[in-house]
């Protein structure tokens, strides 16, 4: 596809359940990264893949979150025993090269996950 | 790590006036400060980015500013149009290729 894509768009889960979020880059792209977005403020980073190497996970907020790119393109962020402050809109962006080249990031729309 | 502030958190301008936005950073190792433009339920869209060894760079009716030694950045929009109304980010990083550190935003009205 042309841009970054994301689904679903939309998830609604239960408090407890475990969710998986799916991020097809634009291909070709090495660098794929999610961001968390609540509402009304701005993105911020959970984690950073180069290929299949998850080389940053600082931002991820607990040890329910657990990021993967088996094959170096599409990534999946899943969340376990998910809760209430879970929820907000997951951005997923990719880029060309390495974090020393000098592309820029392209984000999908994201998937809103509303927990209830 | 770095922490960006943005200000104003809403802006109202008249159609035709220009809109400054202006962020400030905290980590003097950023060398890379792009902008992105959000509309309601939509991806953020990057409209113009500035490196650390350009002092300014203009697209047409949009322009960036940089000042490294005060750690602050500015967004300038010329000639507003209604289609200018989002949510603006401003975000700073290491380079274009590392984990991106945004602001809060801002919510820029442009009034017919």
């Amino acid at each position: 596809g042309a841009g970054v894509s994301q689904s679903p768009r939309y998830k609604v889960a239960k408090r407890g359940q475990d969710v998986a979020l799916r991020c097809d880059p634009i291909s070709g792209h090495v660098s794929l990264f999610w961001y968390q977005q609540a509402l009304g403020q701005g993105p911020e980073f959970l984690t950073y893949f180069q290929n299949e190497a998850q080389l940053d996970k600082s931002g991820l907020p607990s040890d329910r979150f657990f990021a993967e790119r088996p094959e170096g393109s599409v990534s999946t962020l899943k969340i376990q025993r998910t809760q209430q402050e879970d929820s907000a809109v997951y951005l997923c962006a990719s880029s060309f090269g390495s974090p020393h080249s000098n592309q820029p990031q392209h984000f999908g729309d994201g998937t809103r996950l509303s927990i209830l | 790590g770095e922490n960006v502030e943005q200000h104003p958190s809403t802006l109202s301008v008249q159609e035709g006036d220009s809109a400054v936005i202006k962020c400030t950073y905290s980590d003097s190792a950023s060398n890379y400060f792009p902008w992105y433009k959000q509309e309601l339920g939509k991806r953020p869209q990057l409209i113009i980015d500035i490196r650390s060894n350009v002092g300014e760079k203009k697209d047409q009716r949009i322009a960036v500013t940089l000042n490294k030694t005060a750690k602050h950045f500015s967004l300038h929009i010329t000639e507003t149009q209604p289609e200018d109304s989002a949510v603006y980010f401003c975000a700073a990083s290491k380079s274009s290729g590392d984990k991106l550190t945004f602001g809060t935003g801002t919510r820029l009205a442009v009034r017919p």
